[in-house]
């Protein structure tokens, strides 16, 4: 099965650009889609198809996609861009895959 | 704007058979492929599995032939059951759905999700 990996946390300062990593074999290969979710709610789709932005999602939200790792970042990260973030993809071998998700510490 | 809701009981016994719904409104079931989705508590998501209208399906092996999942075109719903429950399927339900149309695509509907606890 495909697997996507995540570090567990990052933690960035108010202000300053946050890169999360997701890696997998051959991942820029496959279309990486990334969600935010806040305690108690839902995911929410911020990323889509590598680097597409959802109409509502600020410009502080980009991704890239190469190799053996996508990359979420956001640039002038705010307070309330704590919370968990996760990739997904598709896989031929495993359908909907999940990444382990990382938490966002904003000091 | 389409909008999805779970319902179903919270509480579930272990070895029975866990029955979730999710109702559709502000959009037809017949265009979408419907999915389901879990997250264990302090955990990740699990992608479980998703149906088309016309009753096509395809399921996460990992859940092991245990999930059935069907629709009702005239209610507007799709249903989720997961049989010999056991403490492991403890976890938030989510329904989602892709506005793509396709069975590939992001998930860019979400439902509020409902937590299902299998204890005796």
């Amino acid at each position: 099965s495909y697997v996507l990996t995540q570090p567990p946390s990052v933690s960035v300062a108010p202000g300053k650009t946050a890169r999360i990593t997701c890696g997998g074999y051959n991942i820029g290969s496959k279309s990486v889609h990334w969600y935010q979710q806040r305690p108690g709610q839902a995911p929410l789709l911020v990323i889509y198809y590598n680097s597409d932005r959802p109409s509502g999602i600020p410009e502080r939200f980009s991704g890239s996609n190469s190799g053996n790792t996508a990359t979420l970042t956001i640039t002038r990260v705010e307070a309330g861009d704590e919370a968990d973030y996760y990739c997904h993809v598709w896989h031929s071998s495993s359908d909907h895959v999940f990444g382990g998700g990382t938490k966002l510490t904003v000091l | 704007q389409v909008q999805l809701q779970e319902s179903g009981p919270g509480l579930v016994k272990p070895s029975e058979t866990m029955s979730l719904t999710c109702t559709v409104s502000g959009g037809s079931i017949s265009n979408y492929y419907w999915n389901w989705i879990r997250q264990p508590p302090g955990k990740g998501l699990e992608w479980i599995g998703y149906i088309y209208h016309s009753g096509n399906t395809n399921h996460n092996p990992s859940l092991k032939g245990r999930v059935t999942m069907s629709v009702d075109t005239s209610k507007n719903q799709f249903s989720l059951k997961v049989k010999s429950v056991t403490a492991a399927d403890t976890a938030v339900y989510y329904c989602a759905t892709s506005r793509s149309g396709s069975s590939l695509g992001a998930f860019d509907i979400w439902g509020q999700g409902t937590m299902v606890t299998v204890s005796s």
